[in-house]
Protein backbone atom coordinates (compact mmCIF):
# COMPACT_ATOMS: atom_id res chain seq x y z
CA UNK A 1 0.00 0.00 0.00
CA UNK A 2 0.93 3.73 -0.30
CA UNK A 3 3.89 4.79 1.81
CA UNK A 4 4.14 8.15 3.75
CA UNK A 5 7.70 8.54 4.96
CA UNK A 6 8.34 11.64 7.65
CA UNK A 7 12.00 12.12 9.32
CA UNK A 8 13.31 12.88 11.40
CA UNK A 9 11.27 10.62 13.90
CA UNK A 10 12.48 12.90 16.63
CA UNK A 11 14.70 16.01 17.12
CA UNK A 12 16.24 18.08 19.79
CA UNK A 13 17.53 21.29 19.27
CA UNK A 14 18.64 24.59 20.94
CA UNK A 15 16.18 27.69 21.04
CA UNK A 16 16.71 29.99 18.41
CA UNK A 17 17.47 27.66 15.75
CA UNK A 18 15.65 26.12 12.88
CA UNK A 19 14.50 22.32 12.33
CA UNK A 20 13.39 20.85 8.90
CA UNK A 21 11.11 18.13 8.43
CA UNK A 22 10.07 16.41 5.37
CA UNK A 23 7.23 14.61 4.63
CA UNK A 24 7.25 12.27 1.45
CA UNK A 25 4.98 10.15 -0.29
CA UNK A 26 7.04 6.75 -1.64
CA UNK A 27 4.82 5.52 -3.77
CA UNK A 28 2.36 7.60 -4.99
CA UNK A 29 2.10 11.42 -6.08
CA UNK A 30 1.28 13.81 -3.16
CA UNK A 31 -0.83 16.26 -4.79
CA UNK A 32 -1.71 17.13 -1.00
CA UNK A 33 0.18 17.20 1.95
CA UNK A 34 -1.60 18.30 4.88
CA UNK A 35 1.18 19.12 8.20
CA UNK A 36 -0.85 18.41 11.78
CA UNK A 37 0.54 19.59 15.21
CA UNK A 38 -0.23 17.05 17.99
CA UNK A 39 -0.09 18.10 21.89
CA UNK A 40 0.12 15.27 24.78
CA UNK A 41 -3.16 13.31 24.80
CA UNK A 42 -4.67 15.93 22.33
CA UNK A 43 -6.00 15.50 18.81
CA UNK A 44 -4.65 16.22 15.44
CA UNK A 45 -4.37 20.37 14.90
CA UNK A 46 -4.42 21.13 11.16
CA UNK A 47 -1.73 23.57 10.42
CA UNK A 48 -1.48 23.91 6.97
CA UNK A 49 -2.36 22.43 3.43
CA UNK A 50 0.29 22.39 1.13
CA UNK A 51 -0.11 21.84 -2.79
CA UNK A 52 2.53 21.22 -5.25
CA UNK A 53 3.58 24.01 -6.73
CA UNK A 54 1.53 26.51 -5.03
CA UNK A 55 2.06 28.20 -1.63
CA UNK A 56 0.81 26.41 1.81
CA UNK A 57 -2.40 27.74 3.04
CA UNK A 58 -2.38 28.39 6.79
CA UNK A 59 -4.84 27.99 9.23
CA UNK A 60 -5.76 30.69 11.59
CA UNK A 61 -4.21 31.18 14.22
CA UNK A 62 -0.76 29.67 12.66
CA UNK A 63 2.05 31.93 12.26
CA UNK A 64 3.42 31.11 8.45
CA UNK A 65 6.81 32.96 9.07
CA UNK A 66 7.57 30.66 12.02
CA UNK A 67 6.26 27.19 9.97
CA UNK A 68 7.40 27.54 6.65
CA UNK A 69 5.85 24.87 4.23
CA UNK A 70 7.85 23.71 0.93
CA UNK A 71 5.94 21.49 -1.22
CA UNK A 72 8.42 21.67 -4.14
CA UNK A 73 7.30 18.03 -5.73
CA UNK A 74 4.32 15.78 -5.65
CA UNK A 75 6.42 13.34 -3.70
CA UNK A 76 8.35 15.89 -1.09
CA UNK A 77 6.59 18.10 1.39
CA UNK A 78 9.05 20.19 4.13
CA UNK A 79 8.18 22.03 7.33
CA UNK A 80 10.57 24.38 8.71
CA UNK A 81 10.33 25.33 12.04
CA UNK A 82 12.50 28.66 11.99
CA UNK A 83 13.92 30.26 15.05
CA UNK A 84 12.37 27.60 17.87
CA UNK A 85 11.43 28.01 21.35
CA UNK A 86 10.44 25.57 23.72
CA UNK A 87 6.57 26.46 23.29
CA UNK A 88 7.03 24.38 19.75
CA UNK A 89 8.40 21.07 21.36
CA UNK A 90 5.34 19.12 20.12
CA UNK A 91 4.77 16.23 17.98
CA UNK A 92 4.20 17.08 14.34
CA UNK A 93 2.88 14.35 11.80
CA UNK A 94 2.12 14.87 7.94
CA UNK A 95 -0.34 13.19 5.72
CA UNK A 96 -0.64 13.11 1.74
CA UNK A 97 -3.51 12.52 -0.37
CA UNK A 98 -3.54 12.51 -4.07
CA UNK A 99 -7.11 10.70 -4.36
CA UNK A 100 -10.61 11.45 -3.79
CA UNK A 101 -11.78 9.93 -0.42
CA UNK A 102 -13.02 7.55 -2.62
CA UNK A 103 -10.28 5.91 -3.93
CA UNK A 104 -7.75 6.18 -1.62
CA UNK A 105 -7.54 7.31 2.56
CA UNK A 106 -4.91 9.85 3.44
CA UNK A 107 -1.86 8.28 4.49
CA UNK A 108 0.07 9.18 7.42
CA UNK A 109 4.29 9.54 7.85
CA UNK A 110 4.98 8.35 11.79
CA UNK A 111 5.63 11.82 12.82
CA UNK A 112 8.78 14.11 14.45
CA UNK A 113 8.73 14.59 17.91
CA UNK A 114 10.49 17.83 18.10
CA UNK A 115 12.23 18.81 21.61
CA UNK A 116 13.27 22.61 21.43
CA UNK A 117 15.92 23.26 24.82
CA UNK B 1 -17.20 24.31 8.42
CA UNK B 2 -17.66 20.87 9.89
CA UNK B 3 -16.87 19.98 13.67
CA UNK B 4 -16.47 16.25 14.56
CA UNK B 5 -17.27 15.52 18.78
CA UNK B 6 -16.25 12.66 20.79
CA UNK B 7 -18.13 12.96 23.77
CA UNK B 8 -16.16 10.45 25.69
CA UNK B 9 -12.39 11.34 26.62
CA UNK B 10 -11.62 7.35 28.08
CA UNK B 11 -12.89 4.42 28.00
CA UNK B 12 -12.29 1.13 28.84
CA UNK B 13 -13.38 -2.41 28.36
CA UNK B 14 -11.86 -6.23 29.48
CA UNK B 15 -10.29 -8.15 26.93
CA UNK B 16 -13.04 -10.51 24.44
CA UNK B 17 -15.93 -8.22 25.43
CA UNK B 18 -17.28 -4.85 23.07
CA UNK B 19 -17.00 -1.68 23.56
CA UNK B 20 -18.70 1.34 21.27
CA UNK B 21 -17.16 4.55 20.61
CA UNK B 22 -19.56 7.45 20.26
CA UNK B 23 -18.90 10.28 17.21
CA UNK B 24 -21.00 13.15 16.36
CA UNK B 25 -20.45 15.34 13.52
CA UNK B 26 -22.26 18.40 11.96
CA UNK B 27 -22.28 19.61 8.36
CA UNK B 28 -24.26 20.72 5.22
CA UNK B 29 -22.28 18.76 3.06
CA UNK B 30 -24.24 15.77 1.55
CA UNK B 31 -21.61 14.31 -0.16
CA UNK B 32 -18.54 13.31 2.49
CA UNK B 33 -16.48 10.16 4.02
CA UNK B 34 -16.56 9.18 7.85
CA UNK B 35 -13.26 7.39 9.36
CA UNK B 36 -11.90 6.23 12.43
CA UNK B 37 -8.25 6.31 12.94
CA UNK B 38 -6.21 4.36 15.89
CA UNK B 39 -2.97 5.88 17.63
CA UNK B 40 -1.51 3.59 19.37
CA UNK B 41 0.99 4.35 21.42
CA UNK B 42 3.63 4.78 19.03
CA UNK B 43 1.79 7.40 17.65
CA UNK B 44 1.20 6.04 14.23
CA UNK B 45 -2.16 6.75 12.52
CA UNK B 46 -3.95 3.40 11.34
CA UNK B 47 -6.94 3.66 9.66
CA UNK B 48 -10.02 1.85 11.21
CA UNK B 49 -12.45 2.07 8.96
CA UNK B 50 -14.03 4.10 6.71
CA UNK B 51 -17.99 4.94 5.11
CA UNK B 52 -19.04 6.74 2.50
CA UNK B 53 -22.08 9.21 3.54
CA UNK B 54 -23.84 7.97 0.87
CA UNK B 55 -23.52 4.20 1.23
CA UNK B 56 -26.43 3.15 3.72
CA UNK B 57 -24.88 0.03 4.43
CA UNK B 58 -22.77 0.27 7.66
CA UNK B 59 -19.02 -0.24 7.02
CA UNK B 60 -17.32 -3.63 8.60
CA UNK B 61 -14.02 -4.52 8.97
CA UNK B 62 -13.31 -7.79 10.81
CA UNK B 63 -14.14 -6.76 14.66
CA UNK B 64 -14.73 -3.63 14.04
CA UNK B 65 -18.57 -2.04 12.45
CA UNK B 66 -19.43 1.33 13.01
CA UNK B 67 -23.38 2.61 13.02
CA UNK B 68 -24.10 4.93 10.67
CA UNK B 69 -26.87 7.60 11.49
CA UNK B 70 -26.73 9.69 8.42
CA UNK B 71 -30.26 11.86 9.37
CA UNK B 72 -28.75 12.21 13.25
CA UNK B 73 -24.77 12.76 12.13
CA UNK B 74 -24.03 9.55 14.21
CA UNK B 75 -20.73 7.32 13.65
CA UNK B 76 -20.03 5.24 16.48
CA UNK B 77 -17.13 2.84 16.50
CA UNK B 78 -18.02 -1.00 17.83
CA UNK B 79 -15.34 -3.07 18.84
CA UNK B 80 -16.08 -6.64 19.23
CA UNK B 81 -14.17 -9.02 21.15
CA UNK B 82 -11.37 -6.47 22.51
CA UNK B 83 -7.81 -7.16 22.33
CA UNK B 84 -4.89 -5.74 24.62
CA UNK B 85 -3.87 -4.32 20.95
CA UNK B 86 -7.22 -2.49 20.43
CA UNK B 87 -5.58 0.05 23.33
CA UNK B 88 -5.13 3.24 21.78
CA UNK B 89 -6.43 6.53 21.06
CA UNK B 90 -9.15 6.70 18.38
CA UNK B 91 -10.37 9.85 16.36
CA UNK B 92 -13.43 9.99 14.49
CA UNK B 93 -12.81 11.84 11.21
CA UNK B 94 -14.89 13.97 8.80
CA UNK B 95 -13.99 14.65 5.16
CA UNK B 96 -15.66 16.41 2.41
CA UNK B 97 -15.52 14.65 -0.83
CA UNK B 98 -13.58 16.01 -3.53
CA UNK B 99 -12.24 18.84 -1.35
CA UNK B 100 -8.68 18.22 -1.45
CA UNK B 101 -8.90 15.21 0.97
CA UNK B 102 -9.30 17.82 4.14
CA UNK B 103 -9.47 15.54 7.36
CA UNK B 104 -11.41 17.02 10.66
CA UNK B 105 -10.14 15.35 13.68
CA UNK B 106 -12.61 14.95 16.90
CA UNK B 107 -11.28 15.21 20.36
CA UNK B 108 -9.95 11.66 20.43
CA UNK B 109 -11.09 8.80 22.80
CA UNK B 110 -8.67 6.72 24.74
CA UNK B 111 -9.67 3.72 24.89
CA UNK B 112 -8.27 1.02 27.72
CA UNK B 113 -8.21 -2.74 27.22
CA UNK B 114 -8.36 -4.76 30.35
CA UNK B 115 -6.62 -7.90 31.00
Amino acid sequence: GAVVSQHPSRVICKSGTSVKIECRSLDFQATTMFWYRQFPKKSLMLMATSNEGSKATYEQGVEKDKFLINHASLTLSTLTVTSAHPEDSSFYICSAGGLTGRDSPLHFGNGTRLTVT
Amino acid sequence: AQTVTQSQPEMSVQEAETVTLSCTYDTSENNYYLFWYKQPPSRQMILVIRQEAYKQQNATENRFSVNFQKAAKSFSLKISDSQLGDTAMYFCAFMVNNAGNMLTFGGGTRLMVKP
